[in-house]
């Protein structure tokens, strides 16, 4: 069964550092998503990305962050300067339309640790 | 997107049915009822959806009220395996957004 895979599974940084998060999504799917979770935390939206736009972001995704598909499958989350509380899991998800009869399939996390 | 109110915890045991509620009384007519349950620190896990009728699949079934007020999820025969955070979603048909809003949801502890 077609999946979602991320890389790295956990990423520990020095804050001020900048970090890339991959993303490869299931491969007929044209949406794709980042998430994140503060250990103890929901799950919160960060940003959605649709014809190589940002179609919705949330007040997290600030300037720090970036979203990129640099080629046909790989789907990436940039923090230019990480801080402390950017440490969290961060997860990639993708649907095959954007609309809400379609499920997102979620891939099984980053770990960011920044210290 | 309308809000969902679930119970924080619940217990099911090992090969009984685990029915998991969900409050949504302020649902519109165009809005999706969505599960997904999260294992302990991996990504969450797509279940079943429905907007008005019950729904079957592989996973688990999805019988949602005449009114939409409010829905069950139920697992026919909970596994160990089976013990997870399950968030009741609502979004709308055809919105702006296609966010997923997570709430707190329940924690389905089966025990053996």
């Amino acid at each position: 069964e077609p999946e979602v895979t991320q890389t790295p599974s956990h990423q520990v940084t020095q804050m001020g550092q900048e970090v890339i998060l991959r993303c490869v999504p299931i491969s007929n799917h044209l949406y794709f998503y980042w998430y994140r979770q503060i250990l103890g935390q929901k799950v919160e939206f960060l940003v959605s990305f649709y014809n190589n736009e940002i179609s919705e972001k949330s007040e997290i995704f600030d300037d720090q962050f970036s979203v990129e598909r640099p080629d046909g499958s790989n789907f990436t989350l940039k923090i230019r300067s990480t801080k402390l509380e950017d440490s969290a899991m961060y997860f990639c998800a993708s649907s095959e339309q954007g609309a809400s009869s379609y499920e997102q399939y979620f891939g099984p996390g980053t770990r960011l640790t920044v210290t | 997107d309308a809000k969902t109110t679930q119970p924080t915890s619940m217990d099911c045991a090992e090969g009984r049915a685990a029915n998991l509620p969900c409050n949504h009384s302020t649902i519109s007519g165009n809005e999706y009822v969505y599960w997904y349950r999260q294992i302990h620190s991996q990504g969450p896990q797509y279940i079943i959806h429905g907007l008005k009728n019950n729904e079957t699949n592989e996973m688990a079934s999805l019988i949602i009220t005449e009114d939409r007020k409010s829905s069950t999820l139920i697992l026919p025969h909970a596994t160990l395996r089976d013990t997870a955070v399950y968030y009741c979603i609502v979004r709308r048909y055809g919105g702006a957004t296609n966010k997923l809003i997570f709430g707190t949801g329940t924690l389905l502890a089966v025990q053996p």
